[in-house]
């Protein structure tokens, strides 16, 4: 049964640093991987998507890494803002045609 | 593009009582996705539809839930009858893709659901 892990479960920064979100899986057969962020009250907004043939995707101040070998992917952000304060989450989709989410990553920019 | 749009926003009811959240996909989507999140199990997919026909309900709990999808544009999930342990916030999303999650998917922003 796979498994999505996310670490670390909150996290809070400065302003402006550079930081890295974990994701992990515990199968590798998966045929994509995404990212997603949540505010409060609010539904989901996907971030990123990785194709399983790929190794990264780039959009903006993020960059998603996926290595399937490992079951591992990054979510890296670059000079970190308040606005970014969410909590984000990664989801797999597997060989069950399911997409399996990770509990995600509280994060907390401050000024 | 208004999003995907879910009524109510928040919902309160008693045990026992009927239970009908409504969604609106993204007009030109083919697939509806139903999940529910709570604290403790965080995101679950309860059902998912493609082209209006329903493709996997095994996330469906139990049989006091039910899921319809009479047109492109409409989808309702039920309960009946509704227990505490059912409040949750309920998500609708849709996508472009089919069965696969190669569309990234639009959420909307949930219906609070809370049984006492």
């Amino acid at each position: 049964k796979q498994e999505v892990t996310q670490i670390p479960a909150a996290l809070s920064v400065p302003e402006g640093e550079n930081l890295v979100l974990n994701c992990s899986f515990t199968d590798s057969a998966i045929y994509n991987l995404q990212w997603f962020r949540q505010d409060p009250g609010k539904g989901l907004t996907s971030l990123l998507l990785i194709q399983s043939s790929q190794r990264e995707q780039t959009s903006g101040r993020l960059n998603a890494s996926l290595d399937k070998s490992s079951g591992r992917s990054t979510l890296y952000i670059a000079a970190s803002q308040p606005g970014d304060s969410a909590t984000y989450l990664c989801a797999v989709e597997d060989n069950t045609d399911k997409l399996i989410f990770g509990t995600g990553t509280r994060l907390q920019v401050f000024p | 593009d208004a999003g995907v749009i879910q009524s109510p926003r928040h919902e309160v009811t008693e045990m026992g009582q009927e239970v009908t959240l409504r969604c609106k996909p993204i007009s030109g989507h083919n697939s509806l996705f139903w999940y529910r999140q709570t604290m403790m199990r965080g995101l679950e997919l309860l059902i998912y539809f493609n082209n209006n026909v329903p493709i996997d309900d095994s996330g469906m709990p139990e049989d006091r839930f039910s899921a319809k999808m009479p047109n492109a544009s409409f989808s309702t999930l039920k309960i009946q009858p509704s227990e505490p342990r059912d409040s949750a916030v309920y998500f609708c999303a849709s996508s472009l893709g089919g069965a696969s999650y190669n569309s990234p998917l639009h959420f909307g922003n949930g219906t609070r659901l809370t049984v006492t």
